[in-house]
């Protein structure tokens, strides 16, 4: 079954700093995702991506964050400065058309 | 704002019995309805989608979709012990075509 592959499993930065979190869709999908879980919340939407630009980005994407395609296949999250608050598990999610998505295995973001 | 609203349990069934898991939400003119299953520290896992009012079976799982009323429920039949985990539900808003709006889950325990 295709799968969406994320990397790192598991980032710990300091506070300050930039991570770029990686994520690999499932070859034909056209849509991709980033969400955030904060530890016993919900899962958040930061921003949708389809067509290489930005669709839709919720209010916590703010100048803090990108995201780019850079080479047609890997989509990445950039953090710029990180905060403490910027800790949690961060999922990418791709969809094909009208159906639910598949999310990648997540990365545990830790900021110290 | 967009609300997805869920009791968070836990509940608590025994096992081969009926698991029934509620939602509710706030834009009456939401499309897409989503139930997903998360285990502890994992990502959200995809067990069905409902688009219009009724049932949708799949398996030991039934989704039921009441538009005019505003929720969706997921019943679980022959509850296994491996069923125990997070449901969550998620909505796509009228005025959107990417992202979800998560509810923050009921936690199911199945009892052996």
């Amino acid at each position: 079954e295709p799968e969406v592959t994320q990397t790192p499993s598991h980032q710990v930065t300091q506070m300050g700093q930039e991570v770029i979190l990686r994520c690999v869709p499932i070859s034909n999908h056209l849509y991709f995702y980033w969400y955030r879980q904060i530890l016993g919340q919900k899962v958040e939407f930061l921003v949708s991506f389809y067509n290489n630009e930005i669709s839709e980005k919720s209010e916590i994407f703010d100048d803090q964050f990108s995201v780019e395609r850079p080479d047609g296949s890997n989509f990445t999250l950039k953090i710029r400065s990180t905060k403490l608050e910027d800790s949690a598990m961060y999922f990418c999610a791709t969809r094909q058309g009208n159906y639910g998505y598949t999310f990648g295995s997540g990365t545990r973001l830790t900021v110290v | 704002q967009k609300e997805v609203e869920q009791n968070s349990g836990p509940l608590s069934v025994p096992e081969g019995a009926i698991a029934s898991l509620n939602c509710t939400y706030s834009d009456r003119v939401s499309q897409s309805f989503f139930w997903y299953r998360q285990y502890s520290g994992k990502s959200p896992e995809l067990i069905m989608s409902i688009y219009s009012n009724g049932d949708k079976e799949d398996g030991r799982f039934t989704a039921q979709l009441n538009k005019a009323s505003q929720y969706v429920s997921l019943l679980i039949r022959d509850s296994q012990p491996s069923d125990s985990a997070t449901y969550l539900c998620a909505v796509t808003p009228e005025d959107s075509n990417y992202q979800l709006i998560w509810g923050a889950g009921t936690k199911l325990i199945i009892k052996p």
